[in-house]
């Protein structure tokens, strides 16, 4: 069975200020990996994936993510948060099924 | 660009009535997903067809919940009855698999349900 744990319901960080969403997995096979974003009433937008090449991987709108299997973690980061990026994020894990995490809200303050 | 089309992008509905709601994937992609998800929590997957046939539906409410992809393109979700609890965002979603395996989900834009 595959889980994903996103650690923080809430996040806020002032504009260019550092982002670091976390998210830490449970897998019994070597998993995929993705962040999606969800802006209000929309659906979800794939932010990045990671399916076992590099283990830093880049996304869209500046975001990367770093998978650490010994760490179980697949943490989200953008060195410089921008007002834009206000949004809701989901973590997930990918195998026969897809699982969210339960997400995390950023907020930007100006 | 392709995308997932949804529609109605907004329902309300009495407890107790039937209501549907209509997905059509990208075109090409075999695997279509519905996703119920609750206001502040993650997607949880309802069922999952690939091409006509549904291949999880364990997480579907089967006395009042049901869906089909007839032709293996476009897909009806549908409740009879809709209950307080059902008030939620339904998500579609739709992926090719590839030779890997890991199909990247493409989400709809979602109908937001609310029962009275």
């Amino acid at each position: 069975a595959q889980s994903v744990t996103q650690l923080g319901s809430h996040v806020s960080v002032s504009e260019g200020a550092l982002v670091l969403l976390r998210c830490n997995y449970s897998s019994s096979v070597p998993p995929y990996l993705f962040w999606y974003v969800q802006y209000p009433n929309q659906g979800l937008q794939l932010l990045l994936k990671y399916t076992s090449a590099a283990t830093l991987v880049k996304g869209i709108n500046g975001f990367e993510a770093e998978f650490k299997k010994s760490e179980t973690s697949f943490h989200l980061t953008k060195p410089s948060a921008h007002m834009s990026d206000a949004a809701e994020y989901f973590c997930a894990v990918s195998g026969n099924d897809m699982r969210f995490g339960a997400g995390t809200r950023l907020t930007v303050k100006p | 660009e392709a995308e997932v089309a949804q529609s109605p992008r907004y329902k309300i509905t009495e407890k107790s009535q039937a209501v549907a709601f209509w997905c059509d994937p990208i075109s090409g992609h075999a695997t279509l997903y519905w996703y119920r998800q609750i206001l502040g929590q993650g997607p949880e997957l309802l069922v999952q067809f690939q091409d006509e046939s549904v291949v999880d539906d364990s997480q579907l409410p089967k006395d009042r919940f049901s869906a089909e992809r007839l032709k293996g393109v476009d897909s009806t979700l549908k409740i009879q009855p809709a209950e307080l609890g059902d008030s939620a965002m339904y998500l579609c979603a739709s992926s090719y698999r590839g030779l890997a395996g890991v199909g990247e989900q493409f989400f709809g834009p979602g109908t937001r349900l609310t029962v009275l």
